[in-house]
């Protein structure tokens, strides 16, 4: 089956840039998806399609894919920012796979 | 607004059943596909399976199809998840969430029902 790696963690101070990445084989060819999840809470869709962002996401969350990696920006990092990250693909017959997740520590 | 409103926590026991709800209501319940994914504690997600309530065909991840069974009700837009043999290790938050029309990823989730299994 298709495996999405995470690194576990990424810490970021205020202000700064975060950089989540997501790698799978050839997931350049893939549309990928982020999640956004806060404790306790159900995830929430952050970009979809690799870069695109849904309503009422801010600007600062922007993605890219390519080759064997995609990867989640977000600038300006913000408290609220703090929560765990998940990258997602279809794979093909139908298996929906997650990333391993990505916890953002902001400093 | 598109809702899905799960049913609530459960505990069994090692070997027991669970059944669990998701009422949808806010849109077409016919038209989105919708799916279920479970979250161990400190753990991330696992895409369990799904089913198109217009018709009710499913698919179900490979681990799990010999134990997990996903039908809808259409009368009351809810789509239900069972999942035989429980173990400890089936302990987590099981979330149905729906798949949007254009893409693959979801764009609206449940709240999310924790079933504890423990003797």
């Amino acid at each position: 089956s298709y495996v999405l790696t995470q690194a576990p963690s990424v810490s970021v101070a205020p202000g700064q840039t975060a950089r989540i990445s997501c790698g799978g084989n050839n997931i350049g060819t893939k549309n990928v998806h982020w999640y956004q999840q806060k404790p306790g809470q159900a995830p929430v869709l952050v970009v979809f399609d690799d870069s695109v962002r849904p309503s009422g996401i801010p600007e600062r969350f922007s993605g890219s894919n390519s080759g064997n990696t995609a990867t989640l920006t977000i600038t300006r990092v913000e408290a609220g920012d703090e929560a765990d990250y998940y990258c997602q693909v279809w794979n093909t017959g139908s298996e929906y796979v997650f990333g391993t997740g990505t916890e953002v520590t902001v400093l | 607004q598109v809702q899905l409103v799960q049913s609530g926590a459960e505990v069994k026991k090692p070997g027991a059943s669970v059944k669990i709800s998701c009422k949808a209501s806010g849109y077409t319940f016919t038209t989105y596909f919708l799916h279920w994914v479970r979250q161990a504690p400190g753990q991330g997600l696992q895409w369990m399976g799904l089913i198109n309530p217009s018709g009710g065909t499913s698919v179900y991840a490979q681990k799990l199809q010999d134990r997990f069974t996903v039908t809808t009700d259409t009368s009351t837009s809810t789509v239900y998840m069972e999942l035989s043999g429980l173990r400890s290790d089936d302990t987590a938050v099981y979330f149905c969430a729906r798949r949007t029309l254009r893409g693959t990823y979801y764009d609206s989730w449940g709240q999310g029902t924790l079933v504890t299994v423990s003797s």
